[in-house]
């Protein structure tokens, strides 16, 4: 099977732009996460779809981004206006049925984003 | 979710067993142990999960003791591919399943 895809894998934008990430998870997988990791730090948890819907999305700092999932299909994370400190790799991961315990996550390799 | 403690980074030598412990005083009922292994420029990725006692696959070998306020993943035989960064998470199976990642052990894997 096709594992999570992300696009792109890098880019890089002015302060200000607006950079839009895709990410396509597994075939029939319910779940879908949004994680990234800045410079030095941890990877942090940003949203998490089960289907379209989102279950918690405790982890989105600001309002300047806007993520996605029409269909419960691929998602899109939306970062509008980028500043300097989005700068990082987005990852995304998917996983199975929600309702069954021992159900792994699985990452794509992630976005690196760059924000000048 | 329960916070996990795990060296920051270890050494090895080809051919040895690494033996990686992780703290979580705090695992409630509904949660499990579950690691994951990232190279630079990957995402990671899924190596073994457990609840209690034993778990082992091709791959490695989880031990959780009775009270599972630790576990230890063991990696038989490391090779220079294994040089990683090993991350221990608690996840809870029930509300909104959130996985949460600590800080990572740095394993190098020394010729």
């Amino acid at each position: 099977e096709a594992g999570v895809t992300q696009f792109p894998s890098h880019s890089v934008i002015e302060k200000g732009q607006t950079v839009t990430l895709r990410c396509d998870p597994i075939s029939g997988h319910d779940n879908l996460y949004w994680y990234r990791r800045v410079m030095g730090k941890e990877i942090k948890f940003l949203l998490h779809f089960v289907k379209e819907s989102k279950q918690d999305e405790s982890g989105m700092p600001n309002n300047r981004f806007l993520a996605e999932r029409t269909g419960g299909t691929y998602s899109t994370l939306k970062v509008q206006p980028a500043e300097l400190e989005d700068s990082g790799v987005y990852f995304c991961a998917s996983s199975q049925d929600y309702r069954a315990s021992g159900s792994p996550l699985h990452f794509g390799n992630g976005t690196r984003l760059t924000v000048t | 979710l329960a916070k996990t403690t795990q060296p920051i980074s270890m050494d090895s030598y080809e051919g040895q067993e690494v033996n990686i412990t992780c703290s979580h005083n705090n695992i409630a009922t509904n949660d499990y142990i579950t690691w994951y292994q990232q190279f630079p420029s990957q995402g990671p990725r899924f190596i073994i999960q457990g609840y209690k006692t034993k778990v082992t696959n091709e791959v490695a070998s989880l031990f959780i003791p009775a009270d599972r306020k630790s576990s230890t993943l063991s990696l038989p035989r490391v090779s220079l591919s294994d040089t990683a960064v090993y991350y221990c998470l608690v996840t809870r199976f029930s509300g909104t399943y959130k996985y949460i990642f600590g800080t990572g052990t740095r394993l190098k894997v020394l010729a």
